[in-house]
């Protein structure tokens, strides 16, 4: 499994845009890019997934550099309820390792 | 459809009883994950089912940790002889093709050991 780094935290206001970094500089050309994000109370949620280029749904955008080693989650119009912990997670889309393992994701502040 | 469910939300227990919390996935879905959460730790994978059939338990404590999943409704994560190091919220996830790669997580069990 590719292991990932992304900032520790980051802080945003209401409004803007927030772009949450993820390098995966040993991801293998089997693995695909996940985004899971978690609020306090609560399991973590599914957000986005992505092999290449940009995918965008109705919650964010993945941006995925040409070399894949590195992603951005943009998350447009933040609000208060965006205020989370970002996961960014490299796996076998094929499953074969089954679980999913966590690091300790980036800390999404939102001030009003 | 409810979501995974899990109960108790909070448990309470004395140092040396047993605990045992419970889960039950999204109907249909094939796999069922178990994890811990504590703020030192992070989120650390425990084991998961597939179709019933335990699969991986490498994250497991080798001793007082057991997991089953006797029937597709419901699995159990029992710990005996809970220590204080045992404190910690319990998540269970569910998976629709059990490949593990979109999980749908409950709100979990907070555990506290005193």
């Amino acid at each position: 499994l590719a292991k990932t780094t992304q900032p520790p935290s980051m802080e945003a206001y209401e409004g803007q845009e927030v772009n949450v970094s993820c390098s995966h500089t040993n991801i293998a050309t089997s693995e695909y890019i996940y985004w899971y994000r978690q609020v306090p109370h609560q399991g973590p949620q599914f957000i986005i997934q992505g092999y290449k280029d940009y995918v965008v749904n109705e919650v964010a955008s993945l941006f995925i550099s040409a070399d894949r080693k590195l992603s951005t989650l943009s998350l447009p119009w933040v609000s208060l309820r965006d205020a989370a912990v970002y996961y960014c997670i490299v796996t076998d889309r094929a499953g074969n390792t089954g679980k999913l393992i966590f690091g300790l994701g980036t800390t999404l502040q939102v001030q009003p | 459809n409810a979501g995974v469910i899990q109960t108790p939300r909070h448990k309470v227990t004395g140092k040396g009883q047993e605990a045992t919390l419970w889960c039950e996935p999204i109907s249909g879905h094939s796999a069922v994950f178990w994890y811990r959460q504590t703020i030192v730790q992070g989120l650390e994978f425990l084991t998961y089912f597939r179709n019933q059939a335990p699969i991986d338990d490498s994250g497991m404590p080798k001793e007082r940790f057991s997991a089953q999943m006797p029937n597709q409704s419901h699995s159990t994560l029992k710990i005996q002889s809970t220590q204080p190091q045992d404190s910690a919220v319990y998540l269970c996830a569910s998976s629709l093709r059990g490949n593990g790669n979109t999980l749908y997580f409950g709100e979990g069990s907070r555990l506290i050991v005193v």
